[in-house]
C-alpha cells in the first residue's frame, strides 16, 4: 500500500524566506508524486508532479520539488515566500497506470507567511 | 489544458433531502472517475471509483446506498448524496482520469447540511 507523511502541519516563514515543506512517501513501486496548494474554500491546484525523467521538478509559481529515491522523499520548496502562498499544501502519491489509480493524500501542511 | 467542470461549488440542504453533484470532463474522456471528501481541517480520502458504463467500487466504510455514483458516459459522473445528515457536511471533489490528460480535479463542492 501507499502512504504519504507530510512533517509539520503547520510551517510559518518570513515574506522572502525559503519555503520548505517536507513529503516521505511510502511505495511498493516507483510511484507517481504530486504537490497541491489549496486555498480556503476552494479546490485543489496542481503545482508540480513527478513520473519519470528528471527528478528535480519544476511547478507553477517558483515552486519545485526534488523526487530522491533514497530518502523516500519529495519536498517542496520555494526560494522566496510571497504572501499569496499562505494556503494549505498536499502532497500525494499514486502508481502508474494504464485505468487511473486513487491519490493517497498526506495530511496537509498549512503554510503562513508572516510581512 | 484538461477540465473538469464541478457543480454546485456550494450548497446547503436540509436534513433527509437528496444533492445531486455533477463533474463533467470538458475536454477529454474521463475513463475513470475517483470520488474523495475532506472533512474540516482533514486530508482527502477516497470514497469510491467508477468506471464508464459499471458500478462504482465504494471504499471500506462508505454506504453505497447513501452515497450514489453514476458514470454514465466519459464526460459525466455524478454524485448522489441521499437522505443527507449533517454528519455528510463536507467538502467533495471528483478527479477524473483519462489516457491522454491524466489526473484532472474538479474545484469541489462545499455541502452543509441543516
Amino acid at each position: 500500500a501507499q502512504s504519504v507523511t507530510q512533517l509539520g502541519s503547520h510551517v510559518s516563514v518570513s515574506e522572502g524566506a525559503l519555503v520548505l515543506l517536507r513529503c516521505n512517501y511510502s511505495s511498493s513501486v516507483p510511484p507517481y508524486l504530486f504537490w497541491y496548494v489549496q486555498y480556503p474554500n476552494q479546490g485543489l491546484q496542481l503545482l508540480l508532479k513527478y513520473t519519470t525523467g528528471a527528478t528535480l521538478v519544476k511547478g507553477i509559481n517558483g515552486f519545485e520539488a526534488e523526487f530522491k529515491k533514497s530518502e523516500t522523499s519529495f519536498h517542496l520548496t520555494k526560494p522566496s515566500a510571497h504572501m499569496s502562498d499562505a494556503a494549505e499544501y498536499f502532497c500525494a502519491v499514486t502508481l502508474p497506470s494504464n485505468t487511473g489509480n486513487q491519490f493517497y493524500f498526506g495530511t496537509g501542511t498549512s503554510l503562513t507567511v508572516i510581512p | 489544458g484538461a477540465v473538469v467542470s464541478q457543480h454546485p461549488s456550494r450548497v446547503i440542504c436540509k436534513s433527509g433531502t437528496s444533492v445531486k453533484i455533477e463533474c463533467r470532463s470538458l475536454d477529454f474522456q474521463a475513463t475513470t472517475m475517483f470520488w474523495y471528501r475532506q472533512f474540516p481541517k482533514q486530508s482527502l480520502m477516497l470514497m469510491a471509483t467508477s468506471n464508464e458504463g459499471s458500478k462504482a467500487t465504494y471504499e471500506q466504510g462508505v454506504e453505497k446506498d447513501k452515497f450514489l455514483i453514476n458514470h454514465a458516459s466519459l464526460t459525466l459522473s455524478t454524485l448522489t448524496v441521499t437522505s443527507a445528515h449533517p454528519e455528510d457536511s463536507s467538502f467533495y471533489i471528483c478527479s477524473g482520469w483519462g489516457a491522454s490528460s491524466g489526473y484532472t480535479f474538479g474545484s469541489g463542492t462545499r455541502l452543509t447540511v441543516v
